[in-house]
């Protein structure tokens, strides 16, 4: 079957560096993406990884590994904003997207 | 770019009834679109695929005579949920690809609506 496992959740403190992992299986992989969602909110497009290795965003950056099925998503300079759920989604060889569970982020100031 | 609206935003409707759920793309043609159903504290579940001019492809355990999809234009899908009842209560979520089409890097979500059965 097909599996995306991250954390169900992460306390971090305002101003700190925080790494959220996802591990996947699935059936084939044309691209890894992780959104940020708030509560009550749909899902916003954070970053796409389709080739190994660090794609830097600003303060956010994601990376990928697709020999071991595994990607991180790394927040700096956390912000009480960054306070959301970030969902990990693995596009497969039907470009249909499986997502994970989703990681609830808790800043503290 | 990539805009994708649905309507409406809230809705609250009485066991039995029927509600229409709409999803547009604004400013690109969107082939297939998607649908989702979140309920609260859990991950999006992928609903249907809808593509424009066919059948939708209803995940499994999805009743598709419950969750009508239609997907008349490039711009336009709609999801009706028949005969509501109260554990149809959902966050409802459409996406689309986006205008590169499949090689595109990410899909775009709507707003969502929030459906409450009473």
């Amino acid at each position: 079957g097909q599996n995306i496992d991250q954390p169900t959740e992460m306390t971090a403190t305002e101003g700190a560096i925080v790494q959220i992992n996802c591990t996947y299986q699935t059936s084939g992989f044309n691209g890894l993406f992780w959104y940020q969602q708030h509560a009550g909110e749909a899902p916003t497009f954070l970053s796409y990884n389709v080739l190994d290795g660090l794609e830097e965003k600003g303060r956010f950056s994601s990376f990928l590994s697709r020999s071991k099925g595994y990607s991180y998503l790394l927040l700096k300079e956390l912000q009480m904003k960054d306070s959301a759920s970030y969902l990990c989604a693995v596009r497969d060889s039907n470009y249909q997207l499986i997502w994970g569970a989703g990681t609830k982020l808790i800043i503290k100031p | 770019g990539a805009v994708v609206s649905q309507h409406p935003s809230r809705v609250i409707c009485k066991s039995g009834t029927s509600v229409k759920i709409e999803c547009r793309s604004l400013d690109f043609q969107a082939t297939t679109m998607f649908w989702y159903r979140q309920f609260p504290k859990q991950s999006l579940m992928l609903m249907a695929t809808s593509n424009e001019g066919s059948k939708a492809t209803y995940e499994q355990g999805v009743e598709k005579d419950k969750f009508l999809i239609n997907h008349a234009s490039l711009t336009l899908s709609t999801l009706t949920v028949t005969s509501a009842h109260p554990e149809d209560s959902s966050f409802y979520i459409c996406s689309a690809i986006g205008p590169g089409g499949k090689g595109s890097d990410e899909q775009y979500f709507g707003p969502g609506t929030r459906l409450t059965v009473t």
